[in-house]
């Protein structure tokens, strides 16, 4: 299957800081990718879709000035975590899809943030 | 996307057939089946997906019933690293995901 990398795969930041996390497809060009936050013991919540050259449409909950989300090519997706705060401290995992349905997701392996 | 609902948790004896079932009532025509799973602290894995027709690769078996109101996940031969949470989606291009079943696959 397709192959999407993620990094860092881990991260420690100290509160006010930014962080980005990379999203890249390796073998494939995605139009679209999406953006979940897993606290433990929960299931992933979906935060954003990224469109390639569009601005992400965010899901109700999320502040956008505090995830800023850049798709800037079809091989690379950005989160930024901005002026992190312990709360912030999660799991964060990106998806592509190659086209629309029916194909499947494909996932990133996940980045665990934690902000001190 | 149509809710699905699994139960949140199931034991399996090494080497014997995992089923996982789904219920997903409120789907629609055009909404596939699609199963993930996560194993501790990585991201989901992809297993296979469906729309009517009962499917079948190298990983599990996807048994989805007539009226496509629920669906059964078979991993025929399961082993310790099978251990992982389960996800059953019903749905369309973004994946919203549910609680899932956690499996515990036991020697």
């Amino acid at each position: 299957g397709a192959v999407v990398s993620q990094h860092p795969s881990r991260v420690i930041c100290k509160s006010g800081t930014s962080v980005k996390i990379e999203c890249r497809s390796l073998d494939f060009q995605a139009t679209t990718m999406f953006w979940y936050r897993q606290f433990p013991k929960q299931s992933l919540m979906l935060m954003a879709t990224s469109n390639e050259g569009s601005k992400a449409t965010y899901e109700q909950g999320v502040e956008k000035d505090k995830f800023l989300i850049n798709h800037a090519s079809l091989t690379l997706s950005t989160l930024t975590v901005t002026s992190a705060h312990p709360e912030d401290s999660s799991f964060y995992i990106c998806s592509a899809r190659v086209v629309t349905e029916p194909t499947e997701a494909f996932f990133g392996q996940g980045t665990r943030l934690t902000v001190v | 996307d149509a809710k699905t609902t699994q139960p949140p948790s199931m034991d399996c004896a090494e080497g014997r057939a995992a089923n996982l079932p789904c219920n997903h009532s409120t789907i629609s025509g055009n909404e596939y089946v699609y199963w993930y799973r996560q194993i501790h602290s990585q991201g989901p894995q992809y297993i296979i997906h469906g729309l009517k027709n009962n499917e079948t690769n190298e990983m599990a078996s996807l048994i989805i019933t007539e009226d496509r109101k629920s669906s059964t996940l078979i991993l025929p031969h399961a082993t310790l690293r099978d251990t992982a949470v389960y996800y059953c989606i019903a749905g369309g291009f973004k994946t919203i995901f549910g609680a899932g079943t956690r499996l515990f696959v036991k020697a």
